[in-house]
């Protein structure tokens, strides 16, 4: 069993969509939870951190964090096609080494 | 402020020759990882370097893989003799001394593109 799970999509939205990422995990020591957000043949960029259970709000995304039930999720409001690109949630116990997703690929269509 | 760089940004050899790629972090990161993304799986990691010292190589997949950080400063990730399931985009990405008010965000290079044929 991976030790984080995360839907590959593709997922398409039309622009103005709200979009809704998750990602679950089964290693409960981790403690920081993130969501990287890479361009085409580009590197990932760290879009959303965070590390107790609850919301994080940043503009028009939203990360939420359910320890709980080891799971988490990115919304996007008002997406726009610049948005298109592939989200990978990540995350990391304590200052150890990061655990990525596989990454769900996001296209909007405007 | 210059970005994490690496070099080459597409290889392409033949099974059982040897490739080095080449990573230079943002200047003043003491930590520098690489990670591999194999098509259609996740990025794994490789390896973490703390200045010039591995801190934790679990992810190296056999001894046909080696890394070095030269004082600290840029790394190199050699695989001798390449396979083909070595193919794949290897990101580098480097990150401040993690502190209590650091994120340990890591910053990534654009990747190494690696097709073995």
């Amino acid at each position: 069993q991976k030790e984080v799970e995360q839907d590959p999509g593709p997922l398409s939205v039309p622009e103005g969509a709200i979009v809704s990422l998750n990602c679950t995990y089964s290693n409960s020591a981790f403690q920081y939870f993130m969501w990287y957000r890479q361009y085409s043949r580009k590197g990932p960029e760290l879009l959303m951190y965070t590390y107790s259970s609850g919301n994080k709000e940043d503009g028009r995304f939203t990360a939420q964090v359910d320890k709980s039930s080891k799971y988490i999720s990115l919304f996007i409001r008002d997406s726009q096609p610049s948005d298109s690109a592939t989200y990978l949630c990540a995350m990391r116990g304590g200052y150890q080494k990061v655990t990525f997703g596989t990454g769900t690929k996001l296209q909007v269509i405007p | 402020e210059a970005g994490v760089t690496q070099f080459p940004s597409h290889s392409v050899i033949e099974k059982g020759q040897t490739v080095t790629l080449r990573c230079d972090p943002i200047s003043g990161h003491d930590n520098l990882y690489w990670y591999r993304r194999v098509m259609g799986k996740e990025i794994k990691f490789l390896l973490h370097f703390v200045k010039e010292s591995k801190q934790d190589e679990s992810g190296m997949p056999n001894n046909r893989f080696l890394a070095e950080r030269t004082g600290g400063t840029y790394s190199t990730l050699k695989v001798q003799p390449a396979e083909l399931e070595d193919s794949g985009v290897y990101f580098c990405a480097s990150s401040p001394h993690p502190g209590a008010a650091n994120t340990g965000e890591l910053f990534f290079g654009e990747g190494s593109r690696l097709t073995v044929l």
